[in-house]
């Protein structure tokens, strides 16, 4: 099976600008979470879908959303970018009523 | 919310010595802990994992023990090799009914030095 994959592999934007990361999920699996990862901060966990509904959240302010596809995709929005979103964005997948979680390359976001 | 620290930050060793990372969690309600290990600009990959279930669990060179009680978990990797450098991370999930949102600790730098 291919693994999680994640597009762009790469982003530079401007403060005030905004993006949208995208995440395929490894077949067959129907969850799909999302994760910030910084030097400061470590891995800090954004928010978790499965079969199109939002089932967990993080403590990140409301300028980070997502939503996920019919086809278990899942994207991220980040709006009103901050200095303070630079980051690598990861998101990870996990078959159903199993915990173990595979991420993706990750989306390196930096900005300007 | 469930909070996790890891211990030491940095680790350097012998190739050929054990390495040893502990981790410590908040919430008892946590069921599941795995380890990562991620190399400078890749993915973190599971390497092993641990329910509350079981105690110990072994994989050839590594292996993890869990102390409920204490509310500790440790990673142990035997006969390091210089491909074992990576920095490695613990989480901890399942807390509230969370069983899909990972609380990571902040990390180990190993090094395995030949």
């Amino acid at each position: 099976k291919a693994g999680v994959t994640q597009t762009p592999r790469y982003l530079i934007k401007t403060r005030g600008q905004q993006v949208t990361l995208s995440c395929s999920p490894i077949s067959g699996h129907r969850s799909v979470s999302w994760y910030q990862q910084t030097p400061g901060q470590g891995l800090q966990f954004l928010f978790e879908y499965f079969s199109e509904t939002q089932r967990n959240k993080g403590n990140f302010p409301g300028r980070f959303s997502g939503r996920q596809f019919s086809n278990s995709r899942s994207e991220m929005n980040v709006s009103t970018l901050e200095l303070g979103d630079s980051a690598l964005y990861l998101c990870a997948s996990n078959p159903d009523n199993y915990n173990e979680q595979f991420f993706g390359p990750g989306t390196r976001l930096t900005v300007l | 919310g469930e909070n996790v620290e890891q211990h030491p930050s940095t680790l350097s060793v012998q190739e050929g010595d054990s390495a040893v990372i502990k981790c410590t969690y908040s919430d008892s309600a946590s069921n599941y802990f795995p380890w990562y290990k991620q190399e400078l600009g890749k993915r973190p990959q599971l390497i092993i994992d641990i329910r509350s279930n079981v105690g110990e669990k072994k994989d050839q060179r590594i292996a993890v023990t869990l102390n409920k009680t204490a509310k500790h978990f440790s990673l142990h990797i035997t006969e390091t090799q210089p491909e074992d450098s990576a920095v490695y991370f613990c989480a901890a999930s399942g807390a509230g009914g969370s069983n899909y949102k990972l609380t990571f600790g902040k990390g180990t730098l190993l090094t395995v030095n030949p």
